[in-house]
Formats: C-alpha cells, sequence, structure tokens
C-alpha cells in the first residue's frame, strides 16, 4: 500500500515553460486535493476534487489547470511557468465524510520541489 | 504560539518535557480542528482533531484542547521525543463547499518544534 505518490520529487523550468505534477493514491478516496507550500506559510489550497471527472478552485487557482480522469489520478499543470510559481506541491487525498474519525483527515505524498527560473 | 495569517513561532523543549503548541483561529464559524505534523522533507501527517462540541481529546502522547470562547486550540504532547521534532500545523474546517459534504480546510502557518536530546 503506497498511499499517495507524486513524481516527480524535483523539477527545474525556465519561465514560460510547462509541466505537469502527476499524483496517485491506492486508497480508493474521492477527494483529491493540490496544495503549495511557501516558506514561513502553510499549506493553501490550489485546487481540489471531489469525485471522477470533477475539479474545483481553491484559494489559489491562477496559473494551474488540474484534471481528474481516473479516479486515483489527479493531475496538476502548469501552462506556463512562472517564478511566483516557485513553492512545494503537495498532493493529498481523504475519503468523503463517512464519519467522525476519517472527517477531515488528509494523507499527503511526501512533495515535488518546483523551481521556476 | 501560532496563529493563522502570522510568521512562523519556534518552541525549543528538552527530551522528557511536556510541549504545548498553540493556534488562534479566527473563523467562528469553524466547526472542526485538526493538528498535523511535517517531518523535514515529507508532507504533512494527521495527528489528532477533534469537533467544535468537544473541549478535549487525548490520543497516545497528544492531547487537543480547544476554546471557542477565545478561538484558541492547543496541542499538548507528553514526554516529548527528539522523533517529536517538526512542523506541526493546526487546521480548521468551516461550512462545506461546493455542494459536497466536506468543508474547506484552512490550515495555520504552522509552528517549529525543536526537542534537545
Amino acid at each position: 500500500n503506497a498511499g499517495v505518490t507524486q513524481t516527480p520529487k524535483f523539477r527545474v523550468l525556465k519561465t514560460g515553460q510547462s509541466m505537469t505534477l502527476l499524483c496517485a493514491q491506492d486508497m480508493n478516496h474521492e477527494y483529491m486535493y493540490w496544495y503549495r507550500q511557501d516558506p514561513g506559510m502553510g499549506l493553501r489550497l490550489i485546487h481540489y476534487s471531489v469525485g471522477e471527472g470533477t475539479t474545483a478552485k481553491g484559494e489559489v487557482p491562477d496559473g494551474y489547470n488540474v484534471s481528474r480522469l481516473k479516479k486515483q489520478n489527479f493531475l496538476l499543470g502548469l501552462e506556463s511557468a512562472a517564478p511566483s510559481q516557485t513553492s512545494v506541491y503537495f498532493c493529498a487525498s481523504s475519503y468523503s465524510r463517512i464519519g467522525f474519525s476519517n472527517y477531515g483527515k488528509l494523507f499527503f505524498g511526501s512533495g515535488t520541489q518546483l523551481s521556476v527560473l | 504560539g501560532e496563529s493563522v495569517g502570522l510568521h512562523l513561532p519556534t518552541l525549543s523543549v528538552q527530551e522528557g518535557d511536556n510541549s504545548i503548541i498553540n493556534c488562534a483561529y479566527s473563523n467562528s464559524a469553524s466547526d472542526y480542528f485538526i493538528w498535523y505534523k511535517q517531518e523535514s522533507g515529507k508532507g504533512p501527517q494527521f495527528i489528532i482533531d477533534i469537533r467544535s462540541n468537544m473541549d478535549k481529546r487525548q490520543g497516545q502522547r497528544v492531547t487537543v484542547l480547544l476554546n471557542k470562547t477565545v478561538k484558541h486550540l492547543s496541542l499538548q504532547i507528553a514526554a516529548t521525543q527528539p522523533g517529536d521534532s517538526a512542523v506541526y500545523f493546526c487546521a480548521e474546517m468551516n461550512r462545506p463547499f461546493g455542494g459536497t459534504s466536506y468543508g474547506k480546510l484552512t490550515f495555520g502557518q504552522g509552528t517549529i518544534l525543536t526537542v534537545h536530546p
């Protein structure tokens, strides 16, 4: 049971380049999320998905797109990378609201360090 | 202590001491609170949660206290160990978004806990 797997772990881009971050979970979770984490700041939600084929914007969605074609995968795309997108990106997944013991419990991947020059 | 939206505080303790990490939240509509632990180079990991109808909840070596009157949350770690050294985040959940039963999690900026042997 791998949990939440993110690829790649590190990436360096030049301004204007594009890339896709991959996230896969093997826990059959309904909900998936993409967060970014910047130094001295908490996690900020970029986009999320409450099920296969559905996505929605979070707090900081500008410059990013996402897709959830399969329940186990959630992709984050940067169409034209900017230095302001230098950050650590975390994917997470969770159950839908089944009961109190699972409510709000996100399972995170190990992160992708992205640098945009 | 930590407050959603402010700088990153630090806490240093000796091994074996008890640790108390504080968090102030601003949204009186939040009805659910979670503590996460993030070790260096890893994604956040769920520690413990508490609903707004509770004042206290205990786990293994950890206790979360909630004071809704002053909108304050704390995490107590008993007999702190070097392996507890990490950044600790509180997160709050308010009203559901997108028509789903799942609410949006807002993370605080974290507290750095350092445990000295």
